[in-house]
C-alpha cells in the first residue's frame, strides 16, 4: 500500500495568517492527490483534486502544488470558517490511502 | 443536485449483524461507482471499497476484504454495507463516497455519515 504522511498533525494560526500543510507519498504518484476538509462533526468535502486542481464553489484563497511524492495545500488568508482537519489522499492505485489528517486551529 | 443520504444511528451488540445503506440521487447511479469509508473515533479516513452498479463489480480494501460486504440495488439507487458478526472494532462513523470517474479516484461526493455503536 502507499503510504501517505501529512505534516504537521496539527497547527495553530491566526486569522489572516498563511497556512502550508504537506503531504508525502511513499512512492511517486505523479499528480493523483487530493484534499479534504473535514470540519467538526461534518463529512469530508473535497477541496482540491489532481495535486492542484480547484474544484467549483472552493474558496480561491486554497491551493494545492505538488507532483511525485511531495504536495503541498496551502491556505493564503485563514479565516475563520478554515477551523478543519484536512486530508491527503492518494488516487493513483488501489488501495486508495489517506494521510493521518491536520488539524487547524484559530489563535 | 447530487445527494448521498445514508440510514441512522445504529446501535448493535456483538455478534448482531448489521446493514446499512445510501441512497443516491441527482444523477445516474448505475453509471457511477459508490464506496464505503470508515472513520474510527478521533481517527482518520480509511477507504473499505467501491461497487459499480451496472454490474455489480467490487473492489474492496484487502485490509477489509472478507470482513464486510458491499453491494448495490441499482433499481432502488442504493448501496449497502453489511456485517454478519459485529465486533466492538467496528464502532464507527461510515460514509458513503462517490468516486469521480473511476473506481481508483477521488471522492466528489460523500454521504453524511452513519455512526455505528457496538457494544454489550
Amino acid at each position: 500500500d502507499i503510504q501517505m504522511t501529512q505534516s504537521p498533525s496539527s497547527l495553530s494560526a491566526s486569522i489572516g495568517d498563511g497556512v502550508t500543510i504537506k503531504c508525502r507519498a511513499s512512492q511517486s504518484i505523479g499528480n493523483s492527490l487530493n484534499w479534504y476538509q473535514q470540519r467538526p462533526g461534518k463529512a469530508p468535502n473535497l477541496l482540491i483534486y489532481g495535486g492542484s486542481s480547484l474544484r467549483g464553489g472552493v474558496p480561491s484563497r486554497f491551493s494545492g502544488s505538488g507532483s511525485g511524492t511531495d504536495f503541498t495545500l496551502t491556505i493564503s488568508s485563514l479565516q475563520p470558517e478554515d477551523l478543519a482537519t484536512y486530508y491527503c489522499q492518494q488516487s493513483y492505485t488501489s488501495p486508495l490511502t489517506f494521510g493521518g489528517g491536520t488539524k487547524v486551529e484559530i489563535k | 443536485e447530487v445527494q448521498l443520504v445514508q440510514s441512522g444511528v445504529e446501535v448493535k451488540e456483538p455478534g448482531e449483524s448489521l446493514k446499512i445503506s445510501c441512497k443516491g440521487s441527482g444523477y445516474s447511479f448505475a453509471s457511477y461507482w459508490i464506496g464505503w469509508v470508515r472513520q474510527m473515533p478521533g481517527k482518520g479516513l480509511e477507504w473499505m471499497g467501491v461497487i459499480f452498479p451496472a454490474d455489480s463489480d467490487t473492489r474492496y480494501n484487502p485490509s477489509f476484504q472478507g470482513l464486510v460486504t458491499i453491494s448495490v440495488d441499482k433499481s432502488i439507487s442504493t448501496a449497502y454495507l453489511q456485517w454478519s458478526s459485529l465486533k466492538a472494532s467496528d464502532s464507527a462513523m461510515y460514509y458513503c463516497v462517490r468516486p469521480r470517474a473511476a473506481a481508483v479516484d477521488y471522492f466528489d461526493y460523500w454521504g453524511q455519515g452513519t455512526l455505528v455503536t457496538v457494544s454489550s
